[in-house]
This record gives C-alpha cells, sequence and structure tokens, in this order.
C-alpha cells in the first residue's frame, strides 16, 4: 500500500528549530513532487513547501520562506522541512503529501505530525 | 497572490445533492482539485482537475469548473459524507499552491 509516514513534530521554543521527516513507501519516491501541508488548529489547509521529484526545483509560500528549507534523499525514501526561526503562528499539524504525476493535485497523503511553538 | 473562495458551510437533507462553490479570478482556465477532509483525519481528494474522480471515489461525487466558479457536487448524500471540503488549484504565477478556506458539509 502506497504510504507516507510523517515524524519529528514536537514542542519548540519561539526561534527554535524543529526538523520535520516523511518516509514514503510502495511506489517510486523519486518520480514524485511532494509537499507540505499545515493546518492551525481549527482552521483549513495551508500549502507550505514543495519539491520536486530530483530535488532541484523547490518553492515556498511567502510566509515561511527563509525560515524553512525542504529537501529530500531518494537512496531514502524520504522527504525533510527543517524549520528554523519558528514562530507561535507555525503551531499546526503538518503533512506531507504526494503531487500527482500529472496535474498539481496532492494524491497520496501522510496522517501529520504536530508542531507546537510555545514558551 | 491567488484567492480561491468557498461558503463556509452547506447543509444538505440525506438522498439530496449537496453544491460546494469554489470561486477565483478566471478559474474556469485553470485545474481545480477537491479534497474531502473528516474529522481527525487526513485530507483524501476527490476530484482532480476539475472533473476526475480517484480510483476508489464513487461517482456521487462529481466536478465541473467554468467561467469563475468550479463546483463540486454530490449527489445522494449520505451521513458519511460530512466533512469539511477544500478546492485546490496551482498558480503558476506565484509558483504556489492555493487552498480555499474550506466549506464544512453538514447532512441535516
Amino acid at each position: 500500500e502506497v504510504q507516507l509516514l510523517e515524524s519529528g513534530g514536537d514542542l519548540a521554543q519561539p526561534g527554535g528549530s524543529l526538523r520535520l521527516s516523511c518516509t514514503a513507501s510502495e511506489f517510486t519516491f523519486s518520480t514524485y513532487g511532494m509537499t507540505w501541508v499545515r493546518q492551525a488548529p481549527g482552521r483549513g489547509l495551508e500549502w507550505v513547501s514543495a519539491i520536486s521529484g530530483r530535488g532541484d526545483s523547490t518553492y515556498y509560500t511567502d510566509s515561511v520562506k527563509g525560515r524553512f528549507t525542504i529537501s529530500r534523499d531518494n537512496s531514502k525514501n524520504t522527504l525533510y522541512l527543517q524549520m528554523n526561526s519558528l514562530r507561535a503562528a507555525d503551531t499546526a499539524l503538518y503533512y506531507c503529501a504526494r503531487v500527482h504525476l500529472y496535474y498539481y493535485a496532492m494524491d497520496v497523503w501522510g496522517q501529520g505530525t504536530t508542531v507546537t511553538v510555545s514558551s | 497572490s491567488y484567492v480561491l473562495s468557498q461558503p463556509p458551510s452547506v447543509s444538505v437533507a440525506p438522498g439530496q445533492t449537496a453544491r460546494i462553490t469554489c470561486g477565483g479570478d478566471n478559474l474556469g482556465s485553470e485545474g481545480v482539485h477537491w479534497y474531502q477532509q473528516k474529522p481527525g483525519r487526513a485530507p483524501l481528494l476527490v476530484v482532480y482537475d476539475n472533473t476526475d474522480r480517484p480510483s476508489g471515489i464513487p461517482e456521487r461525487f462529481s466536478g465541473s469548473n467554468s467561467g469563475s466558479t468550479a463546483t463540486l457536487a454530490i449527489s445522494e448524500v449520505e451521513p458519511g459524507d460530512e466533512a469539511d471540503y477544500y478546492c485546490q488549484v496551482w498558480d503558476s504565477s506565484s509558483a504556489h499552491w492555493v487552498f480555499g478556506g474550506g466549506t464544512r458539509l453538514t447532512v441535516l
């Protein structure tokens, strides 16, 4: 079964750092673009970042540009999100999702990992 | 940046057809994707590229897109269809994925 499993969510202090991971299984990971989407408590979905299959193109929403870095290790079937200079507004459930092979839709989602930024 | 507008809530009786709209500037020229999210669950893609359904999604779910409005229609609504529904597009001008604010579907 095609699956994504996130990890790394935790409680962090404002200004602190966290690294999220997303491990993929049962599909050719390097073929697909991947994204991170977050959902603050009681709020809607917000796209955060994306990366191409080979990792040579990256994209960020404006509010995280310069603070977050997306990367991938195709030999380990793993996607990462390095989160620096964390703010309270970054508190959310973070999902990784696979980008559809032919369209800009997200066709497989993980269950999410929770990031809480608080002193 | 590109903005997608959805009504906060839609209510429908069981067996009826629910229609959830998504508005955006010249949206009809874009590929719109729809997600269902039940409480405590990850989102699930139910319609992609305006009208296509992923494998396993019932035919009761259908999409359309014209002008400035895309619509997700759910026919023969069941209590299990209660969820939040989000539309999404790729904004090529900013290279951003964009979600609508979401619509909560209530089955009366």
